[in-house]
This record gives structure tokens, C-alpha cells and sequence, in this order.
């Protein structure tokens, strides 16, 4: 996992308050995608982006979700008031241009807690 | 959408045994991973798989992609404590999509 920085590790939120999640990508990898993972589940998709760009946000949900690459600085998963079933584990993994995504790396994910 | 089967959900062995596990799909996939997820950490890829029928090792883990490019199978030699993890299958085919992962404890 080195290289893929995520942070915060744990996140506690109260209900209706706002999540940020931030992942800085490893250097020369320009594509991003985030996946949450719930207790004893698998990763599932949520957005796949590059610089400036969102490619595929297929797995978002439609509401309170939000995700962007800016041209500078990490990558940053927003949850608007949150619930309680958002909390989960949220992992970013990234790639370089031309080796998506065969075995992109990911980080160690953020720990989001809604009490 | 996609959805990759993983069995057995968990299992325990003796330290020394082999270990098999696989991965089915109701799609067919380019590309087949594994990963390995340790306790609070994100996946680290094991192996990859890139044809239909390929044969793959990595150290004491051997990995196939199946003739159908819908299954791929996990095999781990001679199992030792550090193996102890969740292991996730993932197929390619636009973006990744990972299966419901297999639980593995090694009793020492």
C-alpha cells in the first residue's frame, strides 16, 4: 500500500454532519477511483476519476456523494449529512495513465463512523 | 451487474495444509486478480491474469484463469500464519469489480 496516502485512518461524524475524505494518489498516477467497503463485504465500486474529470460514477449514489480530482491536491470523497449506514470502510486506489487498472494500487483506507 | 461468487466464504486450516479457493461470474472478464486484504488495510494484488486458461504463480500461490473466462481458482501451498487474511477475486472489463472475498485463518 505504500504511496496511496488516505486520510484521515478513522473518521467519527454525528448523523447529518459532513464527511471529507481525502486520497493522494502515488506520484505519476493521474487516475483515482474509490470503493466502500462494508463490514464482512467486498469493495464495491463507487467513481472512477482523472485530473479534473469524472469517467465513471456508475456506482455513487445519487444523493449527498460527491467526488472530484482537482487539477492540484488529493482527491476528496464528500458525504453530505451523513447517515448511519454510511459508515464504512473507504478505500482509493490509483493508477498510472497507461496501466489502468491491472492491479492499481490502493491505500489503507478511511475508517467513517456515524454516530 | 456484475456479481462474483467466492467460495468458501471462510475457512480454517492447519498450518503446513494447501488451500484452494475460486471465483465465478455471470459475465465474462478480460483480466482476473487477486488481492489480499490484511485486518485495517487496503488490498495488496497477488497475482494477474490475463488469458483464458493462463497459469500463474507467485511464490507458494498458483492462480488460473479459467477456459470459459468466467471462473478463476486460488491455490496456496504449504500455508503459513502470515497467509491469514481476506483474499478477493476481481475481474476487469471496463473497471474492476471485486468478489465477496474469502476469509482465511491458519491454525498455527
Amino acid at each position: 500500500n505504500a504511496g496511496v496516502m488516505q486520510n484521515p485512518r478513522h473518521l467519527v461524524r454525528r448523523r447529518g454532519q459532513e464527511a471529507r475524505l481525502r486520497c493522494s494518489p502515488m506520484k505519476g498516477h493521474s487516475h483515482v477511483y474509490w470503493y466502500r467497503q462494508l463490514p464482512e463485504e467486498g469493495l464495491k465500486f463507487m467513481v472512477y476519476l482523472q485530473k479534473e474529470n469524472i469517467i465513471d460514477e456508475s456506482g455513487m449514489p445519487k444523493e449527498r456523494f460527491s467526488a472530484e480530482f482537482p487539477k492540484e491536491g488529493p482527491s476528496i470523497l464528500r458525504i453530505q449529512q451523513v447517515v448511519r449506514g454510511d459508515s464504512a470502510a473507504y478505500f482509493c486506489a490509483s493508477s498510472p495513465p497507461d496501466y489502468p487498472p491491472y492491479g492499481y494500487t490502493f491505500g489503507s483506507g478511511t475508517r467513517l463512523t456515524v454516530v | 451487474g456484475q456479481q462474483l461468487n467466492q467460495s468458501p466464504q471462510s475457512m480454517f486450516i492447519q498450518e503446513g495444509e494447501d488451500v484452494s479457493m475460486n471465483c465465478t461470474s455471470s459475465s465474462i472478464f478480460n483480466t482476473w486478480l487477486w488481492y489480499k486484504q490484511d485486518p485495517g488495510e487496503g488490498p495488496v494484488l497477488l497475482i494477474a491474469l490475463y488469458k483464458a486458461g493462463e497459469l500463474t504463480s507467485n511464490g507458494r500461490l498458483t492462480a488460473q484463469f479459467g477456459i470459459t473466462r468466467k471462473d478463476s481458482f486460488l491455490n496456496i501451498s504449504a500455508s503459513i500464519p502470515s497467509d491469514v487474511g481476506i483474499y478477493f477475486c476481481a475481474g476487469l472489463r471496463g473497471r474492476v469489480t471485486f468478489g465477496t472475498g474469502t476469509k482465511l485463518q491458519v491454525i498455527p
